[in-house]
Parts: C-alpha cells; structure tokens; sequence
C-alpha cells in the first residue's frame, strides 16, 4: 500500500491564485481530513470527511473548500490564495472513528506571495 | 480531547531509553492514550495507543499506570532518527477533534 499520498510536495502561489491540493488514500478509509501547521505550531484542522458525499468544517475552515467524491480521494481547494494560507498542509486518513489510529501524507508546503 | 500535559523537552543518549512522561489526570474510562510523533518536516507517524495495560509494538512501549491519569512512553534503544516531537493525545470529542498540543521535543545524542 502507498498509503497516503499528497501531490504536489511544494507549491509557490500569488495572492488571489486559486488551486487544489490533492490527497488519495488506498487503504479504503472512510475518514479523511485536512490539516495545517503553520511554523512552530500543532496541527489545526481544516476540513474533513466521514465518507463520500460528506464533509464537514474543521477549526479553521475559512478561504478552504473540500469534496469528496469518492473514498479514495479528498482535494482541498483555494479559491482566492492569501499570504496568512502560507503552511505546510497534511492530510490523513483512519478508518473509523475519532479513536482511531490516523494515518497522515506527506504534506503539501505551499507559500503564497 | 482530554487536556495533556508533557515535558516541552528532553535529552536522550543514542542506545539508551527514551522515556517520555504524559499527564492525562481528565480521561474518561473509555478513552484511549495516543502517541504520535512527527519528524522534521515530515506528517506524524502513528506511534502506539493503550487504554489500561500495558502495550508494546516494534516501535515502543506504553506504560499506563494503575489509576489511568499518567502514561509513559518508552523507547528502548533510542537512535539519532528517533529526534522528533512526540504528541501524547486523548481523542474526547467527535471525529475531526484530533488535537495536537506543544509535544515534546526529544533530541537524540550520540
């Protein structure tokens, strides 16, 4: 299994560009979501997704949009890129509920100018 | 999730234990203790996670004492790769609460 994969590793952007960072899974999770960390902070979840066709907000939903289609895939969107959207983006995955174990991608470091 | 409370740092020479304190003195008697921890730059890793006795994987082990308000992660030979911060977490509330706090950072010496 590859796990969790997010595409692409980096990402510069100018303010107001929109794009979406893509996350898959094939370990046939149910849960997925989408986190940040900003430099010398925890993790803040943005948006996530207990199976296809449902999503929900997370603590810092704002200027992030997200859909899920299909078990496998949950891409997170910037509609109009601002400078305060400049992290580092996870995205995990876990099979059940909150007590269970998640497992997280790589990360997406994108900066926005 | 339940408030955790772990040391902000901690030495550690290479070869020997690692031994990691957590204060959990709210949890609830069907929560469970998770343990992560995340490498420089890199997405957390999935440690362990105990609820009442003692567990042990090819990673680590966990010690949850008798009262549950207090467990300690172990690393039995410890190696420089092992340098990260490592989050000691209590899931509580619904599915997406997943908190990660300050951790602790543990530095590996040679």
């Amino acid at each position: 299994n590859a796990g969790v994969t997010q595409t692409p590793k980096f990402q510069v952007l100018k303010t107001g560009q929109s794009m979406t960072l893509q996350c898959a899974q094939d370990m046939n999770h149910e849960y997925m979501s989408w986190y940040r960390q900003d430099p010398g902070m925890g993790l803040r979840l943005i948006h996530y997704s207990v199976g296809a066709g449902i999503t929900d907000q997370g603590e810092v939903p704002n200027g992030y949009n997200v859909s899920r289609s299909t078990t496998e895939d949950f891409p997170l969107r910037l509609l109009s890129a601002a400078p305060s959207q400049t992290s580092v983006y996870f995205c995990a995955s876990s099979s059940g509920g909150y007590q269970e174990t998640q497992y997280f991608g790589p990360g997406t470091r994108l900066l926005v100018l | 999730d339940a408030k955790t409370t772990q040391p902000t740092s901690m030495d550690c020479a290479e070869g020997r234990a690692a031994n990691l304190p957590c204060n959990h003195s709210t949890i609830s008697g069907n929560e469970y203790v998770y343990w992560y921890r995340q490498i420089h730059s890199q997405g957390p890793q999935y440690i362990i996670h105990g609820l009442k006795n003692n567990e042990t994987n090819e990673m680590a082990s966990l010690i949850i004492t008798e009262d549950r308000k207090s467990s300690t992660l172990i690393l039995p030979h410890a190696t420089l790769r092992d340098t990260a911060v490592y989050y000691c977490i209590v899931p509580r509330t619904s599915y997406g609460k997943l908190t990660f706090g300050q951790g602790t950072i543990l530095t590996v010496h040679p």
